[in-house]
C-alpha cells in the first residue's frame, strides 16, 4: 500500500522560508511522476509543481514560480519542496501527491502539512 | 495557463436527487479532464478521469460527460455520503483545477 508522509509545515514569518518533504513507502518511487497540490483555508485546490520520473522536467504554477522549487532523490524515496520569499496567501496545506503512471491525475495523496505564513 | 471554471460554486440538494456539475476549459482539453470528491479535512479522491471513464471501486451514480471545453459530472440518486465537494482537473497542458463546487444538503 502506498503512502506519503509530508513533514516540514510550521509557522513563518513573511520574507522566509521553509522546506518540505515527503518520503514515499510502498511503491517505486522512480516510476512516478510526484506534485505539490496546496490549499489556503476554506480554498481550493492549487496544483503548484511537478517533477518527472528523473527529475528532468518540471513545473511551476504562475504564484510560486521563482520562489519555490521541487526536487527529488529516488534512491531515498523523497520528495521536497524549498520555499523562498513566503507571503501571508502562501498559507495553506501542503499535500504531496503521487500521479498515476503516464496520466497527468493523482492517485495517491499524503496527509498534507500545514504551512502558516504570519508575522 | 488553461483554466478551469466550475458552476455552480455551491448546490443545495436532497438526498435521492440527480445533480450535475459543470466545468469549462478556457480552451479545448478534449477529453482530458479528471474530477475529484473532497471531504472536510480529508484529502480528495479521484472518481473520474478521461471525461467519462469511471474509476474503481467509484460507485456507479457517478458518471461524467463531454469533451473540447465543456463538461459535466452527473450524480444521480444522492446518498448522504455523496455531500462533498468537488473538483476537476484538466491534463491537457499541465495541470489545473477548477475552482470547486460544494454539494450541500438542502
Amino acid at each position: 500500500q502506498v503512502q506519503l508522509v509530508e513533514s516540514g509545515g510550521g509557522l513563518v514569518k513573511p520574507g522566509g522560508s521553509l522546506r518540505l518533504s515527503c518520503a514515499g513507502s510502498g511503491l517505486t518511487f522512480s516510476d512516478y511522476y510526484m506534485s505539490w497540490i496546496r490549499q489556503a483555508p476554506g480554498k481550493g485546490l492549487e496544483w503548484i509543481s511537478y517533477i518527472s520520473r528523473t527529475g528532468t522536467a518540471l513545473h511551476y504554477a504562475d504564484s510560486v514560480k521563482g520562489r519555490f522549487t521541487v526536487s527529488r532523490d529516488n534512491a531515498e524515496n523523497s520528495l521536497w519542496l524549498q520555499m523562498n520569499s513566503l507571503r501571508v496567501d502562501d498559507t495553506a496545506v501542503y499535500y504531496c501527491a503521487r500521479e498515476r503512471a503516464g496520466v497527468p491525475i493523482v492517485d495517491d495523496w499524503g496527509q498534507g502539512t500545514l504551512v502558516t505564513v504570519s508575522s | 495557463d488553461i483554466q478551469m471554471t466550475q458552476s455552480p460554486s455551491t448546490l443545495s440538494a436532497s438526498v435521492g436527487d440527480t445533480v450535475k456539475i459543470t466545468c469549462r476549459a478556457s480552451q479545448s482539453i478534449t477529453t482530458w479532464l479528471a474530477w475529484y470528491q473532497q471531504k472536510p479535512g480529508k484529502a480528495p479522491k479521484l472518481l473520474i478521469y478521461k471525461a467519462s471513464t469511471l474509476e474503481t471501486g467509484v460507485p456507479i451514480r457517478f458518471s461524467g460527460s463531454g469533451s473540447g471545453t465543456e463538461f459535466t459530472l452527473t450524480i444521480s440518486g444522492l446518498q448522504p455520503d455523496d455531500f462533498a465537494t468537488y473538483y476537476c482537473q484538466q491534463y491537457s497542458s499541465h495541470r489545473t483545477f477548477g475552482q470547486g463546487t460544494r454539494l450541500e444538503i438542502k
